[in-house]
């Protein structure tokens, strides 16, 4: 079975620039979550999807940030434009209400 | 919201000696609470959970324990291995599908 798959692995921008991560979850996993961990920090929630329903936005920062699970599949999570403290691990994890299975992340570098 | 402390940041042990790692939670309504873990460059993986429901869990060398009443849980790794090496995260949420509440982190360092 295929795992939790983020792309890109790497990015650096710079301030100003947007960027684009995606997430394709395992394949039936109707639950999709984003989660960032900054710098040494905890690994802290962004949103939650129920197949292309936002189920629980409280965690995004601010309106730079836009998720999107059209057809209820792959998910993309569009920083713009991108700040210096945007900086960190961005994590994908898919569920089908048990364990949530971890994707190995997009680590976003912005200069 | 919830909030989710861990402790210790860091752990040194050596082989074959006992790890432990606690975190305390605030949200009463918390009932499940995983260990995550992850070794460098790899993804997050769950070792082993425990619901509310549950005093204590064993899954080989490793076992969770929680308290209720404290809001304390706890993992415990004994005859430590090299490959132990990593970091630890302990979490908590409301229900299995609802979000996670990460504790910072523990890097576990298991030296020969």
């Amino acid at each position: 079975e295929a795992g939790v798959t983020q792309f890109p692995s790497h990015s650096v921008i710079e301030k100003g620039q947007t960027v684009t991560l995606r997430c394709d979850p395992i394949s039936g996993h109707d639950n999709l979550y984003w989660y960032r961990r900054v710098m040494g920090k905890e690994i802290k929630f962004l949103l939650h999807f129920v197949k292309e329903s936002k189920q629980d936005e409280s965690g995004m920062p601010n309106n730079r940030f836009l998720a999107e699970r059209t057809g209820g599949t792959y998910s993309t999570l569009k920083v713009q434009p991108a700040e210096l403290e945007d900086s960190g691990v961005y994590f994908c994890a898919s569920s089908q209400g048990g364990e949530a299975f971890f994707g190995q992340g997009t680590r976003l570098t912005v200069v | 919201g919830e909030n989710v402390e861990q402790h210790p940041s860091t752990l040194s042990v050596q082989e074959g000696d006992s790890a432990v790692i606690k975190c305390t939670y605030s949200d009463s309504a918390s009932n499940y609470f995983p260990w995550y873990k992850q070794e460098l460059g790899k993804r997050p993986q769950l070792i082993i959970d425990i619901r509310s429901n549950v005093g204590e869990k064993k899954d080989q060398r490793i076992a969770v324990t929680l308290n209720k009443t404290a809001k304390h849980f706890s993992l415990h790794i004994t005859e430590t291995q090299p490959e132990d090496s990593a970091v630890y995260f302990c979490a908590a949420s409301d229900g299995t599908a609802s979000k996670l509440t990460f504790g910072t982190g523990t890097r576990l360092q298991v030296t020969l």
